[in-house]
């Protein structure tokens, strides 16, 4: 059984730059959510997809954007970066909603200077 | 709205003491809870949660937690601290409404275990 992975590890951009982030689902998993986890905060809530469909978003602009693939994997989109996007973005998959337990992946390390 | 408030954002305890990390949180409805904890530059790892029934639940590593609806609380309880305990622990609220998922974490406790 394959985990959550995610990718890249880490990652520089300028400021008004344009990032992808990725991540791949626990096998058999249906449900991605993402994560923001500020350097000393806990992780807040970006959105969740389930089966391709939004399905839940916290309290951020929509120059983040996501989209799910059939294989349930996922990307993580950032348009016009701003300084205080640098964090780890963190990538949680499971089964189906309500969401009962999430994996998570190592998370990416935004940096943008 | 929901909101998850973790006390102490720094614990210390011996090694072999009891372990006591507190959550709140404030919800409309019923909601699920979870315990995660975070080993440096690592993912979050699940240790317990809450759904319904049982209202004292069991996680991995020796740790377990109480729903308390009355006390609006769910605080980490282990009776004896280990050195590998030392990380960074979260509390998380997850509210279902309308099909809609909301998931809500605290701010987070570093726990340090001193031997």
């Amino acid at each position: 059984e394959t985990g959550v992975t995610q990718s890249p590890t880490h990652l520089i951009k300028t400021r008004g730059q344009q990032v992808t982030l990725r991540c791949s689902s626990q096998s058999g998993h249906n449900t991605v959510s993402w994560y923001q986890q500020a350097l000393g905060q806990g992780p807040q809530f970006i959105f969740q997809y389930y089966r391709e469909e939004e399905n839940g978003r916290g309290n951020f602009p929509p120059r983040f954007s996501g989209l799910q693939f059939p294989n349930y994997s996922s990307e993580l989109n950032v348009n016009a970066l701003e300084l205080d996007d640098s964090a780890l973005y963190l990538c949680a998959s499971s089964l189906g909603i309500p969401i009962y337990e999430q994996y998570f992946g190592p998370g990416t390390r935004l940096t943008v200077t | 709205a929901q909101s998850v408030t973790q006390l102490g954002s720094h614990v210390s305890v011996s090694e072999g003491a009891l372990v006591l990390l507190r959550c709140n949180y404030s919800s409309s409805v019923p909601p699920y809870l979870f315990w995660y904890v975070q080993y440096p530059n690592q993912g979050l790892q699940l240790l317990l949660k809450y759904t319904t029934g049982a209202t004292l639940v069991k996680g991995i590593n020796g740790f377990e937690a109480e729903f308390k609806k009355s006390e609006t609380s769910f605080h980490l309880t282990k009776p004896s601290a280990h050195m590998s305990d030392a990380a960074e622990y979260f509390c998380a609220v997850t509210l279902n409404s309308g099909g809609y998922q909301k998931v809500t974490f605290g701010t987070g406790t570093k726990l340090q275990v001193i031997p």
